[in-house]
């Protein structure tokens, strides 16, 4: 079945540094990805929607420049968070979905857990 | 404002027995809805998904059904087990295709020996 491959699958890095969290379509091509963060005993929040070769579409209250969404490929797709900040601290997870299937579930990500310290 | 809420946000079960999860939604109009289960620090793992003009659907001991009038999704796994302990997530999109989906709350499901 599809695999949606996402790395890194923890990172600690120091307030004001930037992480880099890619995630891989690897049996399938994906034109859209989507990236959610997830708080402690909460669900998931859409944060963006990933367009290959075009502009993400954030949703509201999300800072495009802050986090800032790449999707070069049709297998990848990449959430850059800047200049990071204890807030940031969170599960972050992207999901995809095979297009050349009718089944319509969405496969995602093992997450990532991103700590600011 | 759009809400989907899972009622309850834990579930303790005898092991043998049907365990039935609910989702309710308000200000929606989904095309489809799907359920999820995601275990501690994973992503989630698609289960099934319905449409709005399907009632009901089934896989192996698990039944979804649909009720586009009450606004609900039941979520039943029958024969329940240990390993069913998780939480289950349902998930509203509304319009057909990829389209990004909205996820309720959550219940977390203990299926006890």
């Amino acid at each position: 079945g599809a695999v949606v491959s996402q790395h890194p699958s923890r990172v600690i890095c120091k307030s004001g540094t930037s992480v880099k969290i890619e995630c891989r379509s690897l049996d399938f091509q994906a034109t859209t990805m989507f990236w959610y963060r997830q708080f402690p005993k909460k669900s998931l929040m859409l944060m963006a929607t990933s367009n290959e070769g075009s502009k993400a579409t954030y949703e509201q209250g999300v800072e495009k420049d802050k986090f800032l969404i790449n999707h070069a490929s049709l297998t990848l797709s990449t959430l850059t968070v800047t200049s990071a900040h204890p807030e940031d601290s969170s599960f972050y997870i992207c999901s995809a979905g095979d297009e050349k299937t009718d089944n319509y579930g969405y496969t995602f990500g093992s997450g990532t857990r991103l700590t600011v310290v | 404002s759009q809400k989907i809420e899972q009622n309850s946000e834990a579930l303790n079960i005898q092991e043998g027995k049907t365990a039935t999860l609910t989702c309710n939604y308000t200000n929606y109009s989904p095309a489809y809805l799907q359920w999820y289960r995601q275990d501690p620090g994973r992503g989630p793992v698609f289960l099934l998904l319905i449409r709005e003009n399907e009632k009901e659907k089934r896989k192996e001991r698990l039944k979804v059904t649909f009720d586009t009038t009450l606004k609900q999704s039941l979520f039943h796994i029958t024969a329940s087990q240990p390993a069913d302990s998780a939480t289950y997530l349902c998930a509203l999109q509304n319009s057909g295709g990829y389209q990004k989906v909205t996820f309720g709350t959550g219940t977390k499901l203990q299926v006890i020996p």
